[in-house]
């Protein structure tokens, strides 16, 4: 079946834009992650949603970041006013949300987003 | 905070050669640990994982894990490496308390020889 799909692939930007990155997740997973990879770091949680919210927010490095999801499908993470610093790949995953012992993450190709 | 190390960002070998790649975790009590790999233009996906059942775990494609306690580690072994294992492989950690939230390595990257 269908895997986690991201949109876009790749992403160009300048300094100060909006951007919106997507993410499809598996039908019926009810768990849906975004976490950010900078170059020759490790994967950075950003945040977690169950459903529809969002019980963990703690990994968003700042107010320019915000994620929404819909549906109990589509998610939607917002940079706004992006800096330099904010270039990194982008990778979302989802699960069927019976905890990290029971359901392994599902990840997408991920949103390479360069900043200039 | 949890976190984990993965010593050696790239570990090169020879095809048919022991593949050794290796995670400790900071943890006092004993976590999920995972190990995820990531071929090319493909997304993470799951190698094995340790659940606190038996403490070698074997995955796919011939790949296993031990975990040692004592050492805080949990390296990833396989007896003879295959031109198709090369890949990142990203070790992780489940945070204490959380059910859901996994804390990963930086990766390191596995490159088989001819």
């Amino acid at each position: 079946g269908a895997g986690v799909s991201q949109s876009p692939s790749n992403k160009v930007t300048e300094k100060g834009k909006d951007v919106e990155l997507r993410c499809d997740p598996i039908s019926g997973h009810t768990a849906l992650y975004w976490y950010r990879q900078r170059l020759g770091q490790g994967l950075e949680f950003l945040i977690y949603f169950q459903g529809n919210s969002a019980p963990d927010k703690s990994g968003l490095p700042s107010d320019r970041f915000s994620a929404e999801r819909t549906g109990e499908s589509v998610s939607t993470l917002t940079i706004q006013r992006t800096q330099q610093e904010d270039s990194a790949v982008y990778l979302c995953a989802s699960s069927l949300g019976q905890g990290v012992k029971n359901s392994p993450l599902h990840f997408g190709n991920g949103t390479r987003l360069t900043v200039t | 905070a949890q976190s984990v190390t993965q010593l050696g960002s790239h570990v090169s070998v020879s095809e048919g050669a022991l593949v050794l790649l290796r995670c400790n975790y900071s943890s006092s009590v004993p976590p999920y640990l995972f190990w995820y790999v990531q071929y090319p233009n493909q997304g993470l996906q799951l190698l094995l994982k340790y659940t606190s059942a038996a403490t070698l775990v074997k995955g796919i494609n011939g790949f296993e894990a031990e975990f040692k306690k004592s050492e805080t580690s949990f390296h990833l072994t396989k007896p003879s490496a295959h031109m198709s294992d090369a890949a990142e492989y990203f070790c992780a950690v489940s945070d204490m308390g959380s059910n859901y939230k996994l804390t990963f390595g930086k990766g390191t990257l596995l490159t088989v020889n001819p």
